[in-house]
């Protein structure tokens, strides 16, 4: 089975910290995404990448940077965390460039700036 | 990819058939229709796609108009495991690697 593990559950941090949310998957997907989830909103793009060091904006990037040194890690990046970043961030990957492949998802972190 | 218009939300009853509408009036011939569905305090999960004939899998079956307008995911016999949050989303042939879902429909499942 696939499995797409996100590092954290549920994190709480500080505003102006600088947070990490690691995502892992074990399938050599070349795909990976972020979102996140607010009440009413659904789930919005903030950034997807489709190979090693390479990078694309979703629809809200703002705030948020990403880094993709290996194949099976894509990372995101909060340089200065705010609190209107409080969120459920989900981290999915799909394989190839073919529109009938499924996408997999993580679990979620939840996160909480105070 | 072209936007899709659901539901905010639909009620069923268990045991029930549960048909979730879906309207893409800008769907182009080479978009895939694809359906999600997020279970509570999850991520989202793949449940199935076509393109213009109607598709069955374990989950559910795919309904697509055939002016490709409109779809609906059906469930046939709804379960109080299939309360979740559905989402349709297009897939276009050749249109890169970006998935963008919506809001989709919150079905909510009764005894």
């Amino acid at each position: 089975d696939v499995k797409v593990t996100q590092s954290s559950r549920y994190l709480v941090k500080r505003t102006g910290e600088k947070v990490f949310l690691e995502c892992v998957q074990d399938m050599d997907h070349e795909n990976m995404f972020w979102y996140r989830q607010d009440p009413g909103l659904g789930l919005r793009l903030i950034y997807f990448s489709y190979d090693v060091k390479m990078k694309e904006k979703g629809d809200i990037p703002e705030g948020y940077s990403v880094s993709r040194e290996k194949k099976e890690r894509f990372s995101l990046i909060l340089e200065s965390a705010s609190t209107n970043q409080t969120s459920m961030y989900l981290c999915a990957s799909r394989p190839g460039p073919t529109e009938q492949s499924e996408a997999f998802f993580g679990q979620g972190t939840r996160l909480t700036v105070v | 990819d072209a936007k899709t218009t659901q539901p905010n939300s639909m009620e069923s009853n268990e045991e029930e058939p549960v048909h979730l509408p879906c309207n893409h009036s800008t769907i182009s011939g080479t978009d895939y229709i694809h359906w999600y569905r997020q279970l509570p305090s999850q991520g989202p999960e793949y449940v199935i796609h076509g393109l213009t004939s109607n598709v069955n899998n374990r989950m559910a079956s795919l309904a697509i108009a055939e002016d490709r307008k409109s779809s609906t995911l059906i469930l046939h016999r709804a379960t109080l495991r299939d309360a979740a949050v559905y989402y349709c989303i297009l897939r276009r042939r050749g249109g890169g690697n970006k998935l963008t879902f919506g809001t989709g429909t919150q079905l909510k499942v009764e005894l």
